[in-house]
Parts: C-alpha cells; structure tokens; sequence
C-alpha cells in the first residue's frame, strides 16, 4: 500500500539557519506530493506541491523537489523565521478516490 | 468566503454517550473528508465522500458513521463514544479532481474531542 515516513522531530532551529526535513514514500503509480503546514492552534493548509518527477514546489521560501529515483520529497529553505514554527506533514495522492496519505508529521521550532 | 467550518470547537463526552460533529463548507466542493489526529500518528482518514448522497469508509472507520444529505455538509456520528477516540478531528473539502491532476484539500480549524 501507500506510505509516507518523516523524520522525527521536533527540529528546533535557530533563525536564519538552514532547514531539511526529510520526505521518502511508497506508492504504486505517479503520486502527486504535497507539503501542508499546521500552525498552532489551526488545520492545515497546503504549503506546496509537485505533480510529476523532477518538479519542484516552491511557496513562502520552502521548496521541494519530486525525486522519483530515490522516491523523496524533502522540504528545504534557506534560511527559517520564528513565524515558520510549526507542524509540517508530507503527503500523496495516488489519485485513488482523491484521498491523501499523510506522514506523522514534523514539528518545526524555531527560536531567536 | 468561510471556507471549511467545524462545530463545536471543543466537547468532553463521557464514556457511552453520542454526538455529531459538524461540517460545512462554502466553496462548493464535491469531496468532503473526516481525519483523525493523534500524537504521533499524524492524520488517519475516517470516512469520505465524493458527493451529495455518498459516503466511503477510510483507515479508520469502525465506531463512527458519516452522512452528506447535503453538498455542503458532512456530518461524524459517535454512537457510544470510547476513550480510544479522544482526539483533534479534522474535516476537509476539495474539488473534484480536473485538469490540474491533483487534489488540494482545504482543511476546517479541527474540533478537540476529549471522552473521558
């Protein structure tokens, strides 16, 4: 079946420095993959996307890139804010009744 | 524009008693999605539908029930609620899948449900 693994966290980051949380899935077909972000207290919301091998998905300074030979999807930016402090979950659509598949979610902290 | 709306945002049940959380949306989609989150775990899908009249189990499905009588709404029943399904639920929305190929969910603030 389809899966998604994250690396644990929480990652805790001192601003301005470099983040990579790491992405790696399991699926039949072509998955879409997707970055949502959950911010204290709110539901999540889309962050960004990449819909075929080689895309990369950019929004808000984070990218990814959909790496289909080592079935990956890890989130980057440059260089995080305090206000970046949140849960951040990986996740796919293989297109089967348009249902997502979600990693367990890494905490993000970011402190001054 | 309210996007995905959840009521109530909180509720402490005890063990054996029902409720029904609420979902409404306004952006006219077609699916509509309950999720479950719990601490690592992440976000496990209990029941969806692809339209008014039509509901599906997902991951989870056993000790709630779904109806979608309306477009707009999806309701989660709990019959005889356990401790087990203390948790944040989350419902989504999304268009039907078209020429963009992908499927973006639009999430509700979530309601924590705690049953003691």
């Amino acid at each position: 079946g389809n899966s998604v693994t994250q690396m644990e966290g929480p990652v805790t980051l001192s601003e301005e420095a470099f983040l990579t949380i790491n992405c790696t899935y399991t699926a039949t077909g072509y998955p879409s993959l997707f970055w949502y972000v959950q911010y204290p207290g709110e539901g999540l919301q889309l962050l960004l996307k990449a819909t075929k091998a080689d895309d990369k998905g950019s929004n808000k300074g984070f990218e990814a890139t959909y790496r289909k030979e080592t079935t990956s999807f890890h989130l980057e930016k440059g260089s995080v804010q305090v206000s970046d402090s949140a849960v951040y979950f990986c996740a796919l659509d293989t297109g089967t009744a348009s249902k997502l598949t979600f990693g367990t979610g890494t905490r993000l902290q970011v402190t001054l | 524009n309210a996007g995905v709306t959840q009521t109530p945002k909180f509720r402490v049940l005890k063990t054996g008693q029902s409720m029904t959380l609420l979902c409404a949306q306004d952006m006219n989609h077609e699916y509509m999605y309950w999720y479950r989150q719990d601490p690592g775990m992440g976000l496990r899908l209990i029941h969806y539908s692809v339209g008014e009249g039509t509901t599906a189990k997902g991951e989870v499905p056993d000790g709630y029930n779904v109806s979608r009588l309306k477009k707009q709404n999806f309701l989660l029943g709990l019959e005889s609620a356990a401790p087990s399904q203390t948790s944040v639920y989350f419902c989504a929305s999304s268009y039907q899948r078209g020429l963009a190929g992908y499927n973006e969910q639009f999430f509700g603030p979530g309601t924590r449900l705690t049953v003691l």
